[in-house]
Order: structure tokens, then C-alpha cells, then sequence
């Protein structure tokens, strides 16, 4: 069962432009982490939130997690051509075993230079 | 240091065949997992281990067996190829990653069922 729904889908920007994507989740988590995935390539980690956190920053990329409301968003600033790629949250429900990372379908973001 | 490393990179089976996905990790990772990548169902957990000689099933483990004798070597086994096994598979390290450690991924086996 997919535990985090990235939304949009797919996001098409001009290079410049902030790009915004959404995560929203079912159950209680110990924390949630988005990953990036070039294509063809592995997935790489790019920002973990904790449960008791509301927002974190690194260089361009900024994460806010609503707790009560089941969702996160992850904010690329000042997006480049080399931004392109899929983007995918994951989700450590609360509770859960140790191997019980659950991954969204992720959101396809396309930076037009 | 070379990372998660898995083997092959590209395989073609029929259908009913039997082959191993290799993957080995130099980072003494506790925990190690496999994913299928499939399009717009993103990436579901087959199996996955918390340490040498422990394992357990993820969310579509039908199919495949796992294995874990070693802390760096976590080999994925398909018993008889069906078409529906057709994808991208991904081996992943870590320490604890519910406890928030970084999930390593390799760079893929893209499988294909004939």
C-alpha cells in the first residue's frame, strides 16, 4: 500500500521559477525524507523532517511538515535545468519495523532553460 | 568507498527462468533492502533484511527470495521469470532508516521477461 501521495504528478518550469511538490501520508510517522531520482539512475537522499519539525533548509531546497494535516512539501528555489529530475517522498510510519520506508510515486519536475 | 553495487545491470530471461540479483554494500549497513520501480507505481519494498541472517517481507515479496549470510551481501533471487517481473530493481543500504539514516540506493537492474 503506498503510504505517501506526491503531488503534482509531473511539473513543468521555466529555469529561475520555484518549484513546489506535495506529500501527503496516512498514518503517524517518526520522520519523512524526500529523494531524488535521475533518470535511469538510483535514488539519492536530499533532506530528512522529523516528526517534531516543522521546516528545514539546505542551499535551495526548504521541507515543511504539517503533522496534523498528513502532508509535507518540498520547495526548490531558483530551479535550474540540472533540477530536472523525479523527486519521491518517503515516510517511516510511527510504529513501524525497521525496514518499513515507504515511498510515494514521486513527482516528475521538468526545468526548461 | 564504492558504495551499494548490484549486478547485472541489464538482463533479458524467458520466461520461467531463475536468475540471482547481486548487491553488496562496504558501508557495515545493517539494514538492506530491494525495490521494484515500476511506471506510476513508484518504488515498493520486495524484501528486506535488519542484519545477517534476518530477513523479512516487504510489500510484493511474491516471486522472490532473499537472503542475508553476510553483512555486505544481500542477493535477490527470482525462482521461475514472469512477464509481470519485468522492471527496474533497486538494492538499498542503511543504517536504521526509520530512525532517519540515509537510504543508499544502487544504480538499478533493469529486468526484462520474455
Amino acid at each position: 500500500s503506498q503510504q505517501g501521495e506526491e503531488d503534482p504528478q509531473a511539473l513543468s518550469i521555466q529555469e529561475g521559477e520555484n518549484a513546489t511538490m506535495n506529500c501527503s501520508y496516512k498514518t503517524s510517522i517518526n520522520n519523512l525524507q524526500w529523494y531524488r531520482q535521475n533518470s535511469g539512475r538510483g535514488l539519492v537522499h536530499l533532506i530528512l523532517i522529523r516528526s517534531n519539525e516543522r521546516e528545514k533548509h539546505s542551499g535551495r531546497l526548504r521541507v515543511t511538515l504539517d503533522t496534523s494535516k498528513k502532508s509535507s512539501s518540498l520547495l526548490i528555489t531558483a530551479s535550474r535545468a540540472a533540477d530536472t529530475a523525479s523527486y519521491f517522498c518517503a515516510t517511516a510510519p510511527y510504529g513501524g519495523s525497521q525496514g518499513n520506508l515507504i515511498f510515494g510515486k514521486g513527482t516528475k519536475l521538468s526545468v526548461k532553460p | 568507498n564504492a558504495g551499494v553495487t548490484q549486478t547485472p545491470k541489464f538482463q533479458v530471461l524467458k520466461t520461467g527462468q531463475s536468475m540471482t540479483l547481486q548487491c553488496a554494500q562496504d558501508m557495515n549497513h545493517e539494514y538492506m533492502s530491494w525495490y521494484r520501480q515500476d511506471p506510476g507505481m513508484g518504488l515498493r519494498l520486495i524484501h528486506y533484511s535488519v542484519g545477517a541472517g534476518i530477513t523479512d517481507q516487504g510489500e510484493v515479496p511474491n516471486g522472490y527470495n532473499v537472503s542475508r549470510s553476510t553483512t555486505e551481501d544481500f542477493p535477490l533471487r527470482l525462482l521461475s521469470a514472469a512477464p509481470s517481473q519485468t522492471s527496474v530493481y533497486f538494492c538499498a543500504s542503511s543504517f536504521r532508516p526509520t530512525s532517519g539514516n540515509t537510504i543508499y540506493f544502487g544504480e538499478g537492474s533493469w529486468l526484462t521477461v520474455v
